[in-house]
């Protein structure tokens, strides 16, 4: 089992959609999370850290459930800008555990 | 401020030989990690520094190494290079008080 999976992609999206992306992690001592973004052949960028009370930045939303080691982030209107793969990531002791990433294609 | 910065940003080798990538973190940061990505998967952890001692190492094997210096800057040197070791070489800066990392734009190794 992969410490941190998410879901398959790649998700294609109309403009204006909402959009929503899950991950789950296998170690419990996990001590932080947090969404990246990353566009082709480019460096992953952070996007949000992510907090057991949820948080949002503009259209997006990310929600963190440690019972249930399940990561969440929501993507309101998308934007044909969101075209990216997202990355889900746990740390544990300074170590950046990476999902496979989602692509996500946003569509005219 | 500047980012973090790697160089160099493109480099092909053949079997056998060496390299060393360089990393000069955010000022102000004082851990570096190093990362590899090959196509199609996110990255995997190679190493961490913090203050120029090793704080974590992943799963790569010894013709892997590196090291931090008095400025907090960093080397990645890989031996006796391999083709699998044909990958995106990231460098991440650590703001400690939040625990987020920034990452370089990356040294795209080809080895041939």
């Amino acid at each position: 089992r992969k410490e941190v999976e998410q879901d398959p992609g790649p998700f294609n999206v109309p403009e204006g959609a909402t959009v929503a992306f899950n991950c789950t992690y296998s170690n419990s001592a996990s001590q932080s999370f947090f969404w990246y973004r990353q566009d082709c052949r480019k460096e992953p960028k952070l996007l949000m850290s992510v907090y057991s009370s949820g948080n949002e930045d503009g259209r997006f939303t990310a929600q963190l459930n440690r019972a249930s080691q399940y990561i969440s982030l929501l993507i309101r209107d998308s934007k044909l800008s969101d075209s990216a793969t997202y990355l889900c990531v746990v740390n544990q002791g300074g170590k950046l555990i990476f999902g496979q990433g989602t692509e996500l294609s946003v569509k005219p | 401020d500047a980012g973090v910065t790697q160089s160099p940003t493109h480099l092909i080798k053949t079997r056998g030989q060496h390299v060393t990538l360089r990393c000069s973190p955010i000022s102000g940061h004082k851990s570096v990690s190093w990362y590899q990505q090959v196509l199609g998967q996110g990255p995997q952890f190679i190493f961490q520094y913090y203050e120029k001692e090793e704080r974590g190492r992943g799963n790569f094997p010894d013709r892997f190494s590196a090291r931090q210096f008095p400025n907090y800057s960093s080397e990645l040197n890989v031996n006796a290079l391999l083709l699998g070791d044909s990958a995106l070489y990231l460098c991440a800066s650590t703001e400690t008080r939040y625990n987020e990392q920034f990452f370089g734009p990356g040294t795209r190794l080809t080895v041939l």
